[in-house]
């Protein structure tokens, strides 16, 4: 089975931190993106990624940064976390050949920002 | 471009009755159709896909859909729901070719079976 691994399940963090999110898969997608969940909007892209070091902004992109230096691992990477950025954070990857595969997804990082 | 319309928020519903899901799209080109299933704290999990071929398609736990071409719709059925189908249901699509190659989600329907 691929897997999508996301590196914590809750995270408490302090309004001003740098906050990583880490994220790796083992199935050698070459897609892989971030997106962040809340309660009545539904899923929203935030990044995504097409390649190694490749990088497109989603819907949105404001207040993150996300880096990707190997194939497997994509990092989001919230510069200055505020209160509003308080979400459940998601990492899905995908082929980008096979488009009926759809995504697969990591299990969740619940943040929160106080 | 595409959009994903899932017509219900929230869909309450007793064991054992039946359910619907309701999910209609808009595109430009042909597309791929998937469900999604969101347990409480997890991240989502394939449910069941339209690709080709025959237009009703099944899941290993009791779910189907049908997709229909003329109205765009790809609605979600189950004939007799259980307490563990309770989870948030999102339907989404994906070209199937051209140079967008992302998927797009409806806002998600949570469904809540009472015992």
């Amino acid at each position: 089975d691929v897997k999508v691994t996301q590196s914590s399940r809750y995270l408490v963090k302090r309004t001003g931190e740098k906050v990583f999110l880490e994220c790796v898969q083992d199935m050698d997608h070459e897609n892989m993106f971030w997106y962040r969940q809340d309660p009545g909007l539904g899923l929203r892209l935030i990044y995504f990624s097409y390649d190694v070091k490749m990088k497109e902004k989603g819907d949105i992109p404001e207040g993150y940064s996300v880096s990707r230096e190997k194939k497997e691992r994509f990092s989001l990477i919230l510069e200055s976390a505020s209160t509003n950025q308080t979400s459940m954070y998601l990492c899905a990857s995908s082929f980008s050949w096979n488009r009926g595969y759809g995504y697969t997804f990591g299990s969740g990082t619940r943040l929160t920002v106080v | 471009a595409q959009s994903v319309t899932q017509l219900d928020s929230q869909v309450p519903v007793f064991e054992e009755a039946p359910v619907e899901l309701r999910c209609n799209y808009s595109s430009s080109v042909s597309v791929y159709l998937f469900w999604y299933v969101q347990y409480p704290n997890q991240g989502l999990q394939l449910l069941l896909k339209y690709l080709s071929g025959s237009t009703l398609v099944e899941s290993i736990n009791g779910f189907e859909a049908e997709f229909n071409k003329s109205q765009t719709s790809f609605h979600l059925r189950k004939p007799s729901v259980h307490i563990s189908d309770t989870a948030e249901y999102f339907c989404a699509v994906r070209p199937s070719g051209g140079s967008n190659y992302k998927l797009t989600f409806g806002k998600g329907t949570l469904l809540t079976v009472n015992p």
